[in-house]
């Protein structure tokens, strides 16, 4: 079965940096692109970023592009996101989906940041 | 960036009603139109890709049609476990863009 376990959510001051991190299992990871979707409290999904199977290429909404970075280890089957410079705005659950046929199939449980003084 | 627009915002049916939901895209997409479910509290779930094509283990009454730039979903027979926030969203192009999302409800 794929599972998507996401890890590294919490607390920052705007202006702060956070990593998130997406432990995949149950399929070749390093043959599908992958994911991260965004959902504010209270609020619908958001696309944030995409990156190809071996981490070439890389896309992003225009809301992250300069302070987001997503990228991964294939070796260890982990997808990550460097957030720097987060904002109020940036304050949402954080989901890594995994991409078949250029949409989401699967997608972890999410993890929770929050952008706060 | 390419807008994704649902009706209804919100509805409330009947266990055993047929469901439909409408997505519009403010340009053509071709089929690259997906729907997700996502039960409260819960992460999203995978429901229809390609516009019509179930993702592996959803029940047959879920189905989805269109092209272009109108889509629908539709549940055939209301069950209570239907009970969710169902989003369409485009990969035609970048950004990916999701609708606001249709409420359902059991009446």
């Amino acid at each position: 079965d794929v599972h998507l376990v996401e890890s590294g959510g919490g607390l920052v001051q705007p202006g702060g940096s956070l990593r998130l991190s997406c432990a995949a299992s149950g399929f070749t990871f390093s043959n599908f692109w992958m994911s991260w979707v965004r959902q504010a409290p209270g609020k619908g999904l958001e696309w944030v970023a995409n990156i190809d199977d071996d981490g070439s290429d890389t896309y992003y909404v225009d809301s992250v592009k300069g302070r987001f970075t997503v990228s991964r280890d294939n070796a260890h089957n982990l997808l990550f996101l460097q957030m720097s410079n987060l904002r109020a705005e940036d304050t949402a659950v954080y989901y890594c989906a995994k991409i078949f046929s250029h949409t989401f199939d699967y997608w972890g449980q999410g993890t929770l940041v929050t952008v706060s003084s | 960036d390419t807008q994704m627009t649902q009706s209804p915002s919100s509805l409330s049916a009947s266990v055993g009603d047929r469901v439909t939901i409408t997505c519009r895209a403010s340009q053509g997409i071709s089929d690259y139109l997906a729907w997700f479910q996502q039960r409260p509290g819960k992460a999203p779930k995978s429901l229809i890709y390609a516009a019509s094509i179930l993702q592996r283990g959803v029940p047959s009454n879920f189905s989805g049609s269109g092209s272009g730039t109108d889509f629908t979903l539709t549940i055939s027979s209301l069950q209570p476990e239907d009970v969710a926030t169902y989003y369409c969203q485009q990969y035609y192009t970048y950004p990916y863009t999701f609708g606001q999302g249709t409420k359902l409800e059991i009446k």
